[in-house]
């Protein structure tokens, strides 16, 4: 089974620095996706950024970027000119590129880092 | 678009009594929903996977008796939680996959409390 291990409980950054949430992932599939979510106060799930493992660029989405070291299992989110609406939990999710049993695609989460934004 | 509604936003029912919460995709179809519960200051657990028109798909250690999930419609997945207890008080979160498509899109989220 796959494992998603946020060693990050909580962090803090100030308003428009930068900062990096740290995710590995433990699998033994070789295609698969990774996604960082965002959750806010409201609850929302809210993808922030997606990764396909046969891809070796590393995905952006405007302030948002990943490290995706593949051979590492590593899969880190840096948010650049972090503003106050970045405060939320954030969530790594694996999913496999496999149907599983149920044709399901199921998401792994990780158990989420807590981010801080300090005016 | 890929928008998901859930309802009810907030339930507060008396213990022994069930509670159906609806899960809707709204511009989409979707062959399979997944219901999430969480607890505070947790991750998301998953406790079933809907697929239309078939049974649905628990998680170890779910009980399928007392949370039922009934996947009618591509658009439309219910989540009974029967003879609900003050520890069925949850987050439950829904979301959906578009056919033929990889993307989840979770709906806002239902909190349960038992009283």
């Amino acid at each position: 089974a796959q494992t998603v291990t946020q060693s990050q409980p909580e962090m803090s950054v100030q308003e428009a620095e930068t900062v990096t949430l740290s995710c590995t992932y433990d699998t033994s599939e070789s295609d698969y996706y990774l996604f960082w979510y965002k959750q806010p106060p409201s609850r929302q799930m809210i993808l922030v950024i997606r990764q396909e493992a046969y891809k070796q660029q590393n995905a952006t989405e405007n302030r948002f970027s990943v490290n995706f070291q593949k051979a590492a299992k590593s899969f880190s989110l840096k948010i650049s000119d972090s503003q106050l609406g970045d405060a939320a939990m954030y969530f790594c999710a694996y999913r496999s590129a496999v149907l599983s049993g149920a044709g399901s695609y199921q998401l792994t989460f990780g158990k989420g880092t807590k981010l801080s934004v300090i005016p | 678009g890929a928008v998901v509604s859930q309802h009810p936003s907030w339930v507060i029912c008396k213990s022994g009594t069930s509670v159906k919460i609806e899960c809707r995709s709204l511009d989409f179809q979707a062959t399979t929903m997944f219901w999430y519960r969480q607890f505070p200051k947790q991750s998301l657990m998953l406790m079933a996977t809907s697929n239309e028109g078939s049974k649905a798909t628990y998680e170890q250690g779910v009980e399928k008796d007392k949370f039922l999930i009934n996947h009618a419609s591509l658009t439309l997945s219910t989540l009974t939680v029967t003879s609900a207890h003050p520890e069925d008080s949850s987050f439950y979160i829904c979301s959906a996959r578009v056919i033929q498509g990889y993307e989840q899109y979770f709906g806002p989220g239902t909190r349960l409390t038992v009283t």
